[in-house]
């Protein structure tokens, strides 16, 4: 049964600060990984897919990297604001089956203080 | 595009009656979705996923008398939750496969708190 984990489950920084965020997942067999936003109370934003051929996406300051034979993926932020404070999310697909179901970590929450 | 509207966000109940949330793809349609439940400083953990026009699928553990899922049309999905209590306080979030873009390209609800008194 795949098990997803993320550390740190909560992160307070200052504005401007780079960060890293880690997730880490048991089985390698995996389709793609997908990182999330998640604010309060409310449902999931995508930020990146990282499709299992792939090592690394970019969008804006977010960087997600893949190493699937050591189960790791790392998001990196560059230059915090405080309008990324949320839960991020980390989720896999399993290779097989037909519907394809994600598998969620626990999330780190993440204040970035003005 | 792409978005999944999730109603109510909110909802009080008293134990013992049954909740129904709904889910509806505005611009696209759903042949698939799935429902999640999330404790608070939890996971999402999937619940079930209905296919349109089949019966849906439930996780290990996930009773299906008690959260009946209908999935009748393309564009709306249910979630209705019977006889409930105070430890199905939860919240609830419904998401769907945006076809044809790739495997793992999905879309989330914005959710529903659901708290049974």
């Amino acid at each position: 049964k795949q098990e997803v984990t993320q550390i740190p489950a909560a992160l307070s920084v200052p504005e401007g600060e780079n960060l890293v965020l880690n997730c880490s997942f048991t089985d390698s067999a995996i389709y793609n990984l997908q990182w999330f936003r998640q604010d309060p109370g409310k449902g999931l934003t995508s930020l990146l897919l990282i499709q299992s051929s792939q090592r690394e996406q970019t969008s804006g300051r977010l960087n997600a990297s893949l190493d699937k034979s050591s189960g790791r993926s790392t998001l990196y932020i560059a230059a915090s604001q405080p309008g990324d404070s949320a839960t991020y999310l980390c989720a896999v697909i399993n290779s097989g089956g037909s519907n394809y179901k994600l598998t969620f970590g626990k999330g780190t929450l993440l204040t970035v203080n003005p | 595009g792409a978005v999944v509207s999730q109603h109510p966000s909110w909802v009080i109940c008293k134990s013992g009656t049954s909740v129904k949330i709904e889910c509806r793809s505005l611009d696209f349609q759903a042949t698939t979705m799935f429902w999640y439940r999330q404790f608070p400083k939890q996971s999402l953990m999937l619940m079930a996923t209905s296919n349109e026009g089949s019966k849906a699928t439930y996780e290990q553990g996930v009773e299906k008398d008690k959260f009946l899922i209908n999935h009748a049309s393309l564009t709306l999905s249910t979630l209705t939750v019977t006889s409930a209590h105070p430890e199905d306080s939860s919240f609830y979030i419904c998401s769907a496969r945006i076809p044809p873009r790739g495997v793992g390209d999905y879309t989330f609800g914005s959710g529903t708190r659901l708290t049974v008194v």
